[in-house]
């Protein structure tokens, strides 16, 4: 079945740094491909997307590329903010089957020190 | 975004009770929606799917007696988790689906004691 293995937390930066959080998948078809952010508190929010292989999703200065070669998705930013401290998932949703429900990672805590 | 309200956000129950959470869709109407379980260091795991006005479809190792679950409307879901033990405890969390996009629940952190 499908699955997503993503890099096991917390992690831990200072603001400004460099942020890459590693996402890899497997699935059937042409899955979509995706990252949530959780805040404390919050519920999950879509932070960005990627349909399609060599597909680039970017958001709030976060990024992550579709890679079919490597089953990749990972997420980068190139300089964090402490405001960015929060719960990150990766996830997918499969091109096959009627309800299409999302398998996620287990997810990664960020944290940013001033 | 759509927003999702889930409550409650934490639970403490003793084992043998049961426990609801609602989940509230508060600006637009789905049919279909999804109730996902976290065990610590963990994926989210799909437990449930729900078309409203229909039955569950649970997935495997899910029991249906346990976890019930009512789609009452297009805006409201609950989970009932009946004669909860401690190995219940762990994070629910709901998502409607409107359109393309899944909109999701602050979760609830139940945990039985």
């Amino acid at each position: 079945g499908d699955s997503v293995t993503q890099m096991e937390g917390p992690v831990t930066l200072s603001e400004e740094a460099f942020l890459t959080i590693n996402c890899t998948y497997t699935a059937t078809g042409y899955p979509s491909l995706f990252w949530y952010v959780q805040y404390p508190g919050e519920g999950l929010q879509l932070l960005l997307k990627a349909t399609k292989a060599d597909d680039k999703g970017s958001n709030k200065g976060f990024e992550a590329t579709y890679r079919k070669e490597t089953t990749s998705f990972h997420l980068e930013k190139g300089s964090v903010q402490v405001s960015d401290s929060a719960v990150y998932f990766c996830a997918l949703r499969s091109s096959v089957g009627s309800a299409r429900q999302l398998t996620f990672g287990s997810g990664t805590q960020l944290t940013v020190l001033p | 975004g759509a927003v999702v309200s889930q409550h409650p956000s934490r639970v403490i129950c003793k084992s043998g009770t049961s426990v609801k959470i609602e989940c509230r869709s508060l600006d637009f109407q789905a049919t279909t929606m999804f109730w996902y379980r976290q065990f610590p260091k963990q994926s989210l795991m799909l437990m449930a799917t729900s078309n409203e006005g229909s039955k569950a479809t649970y997935e495997q190792g899910v029991e249906k007696d346990k976890f019930l679950i009512n789609h009452a409307s297009l805006t409201l879901s609950t989970l009932t988790v009946t004669s909860a033990h401690p190995e219940d405890s762990s994070f629910y969390i709901c998502s409607f689906r409107g359109g393309t996009e899944a909109f999701f629940g602050q979760g609830t952190r139940l945990t039985v004691v």
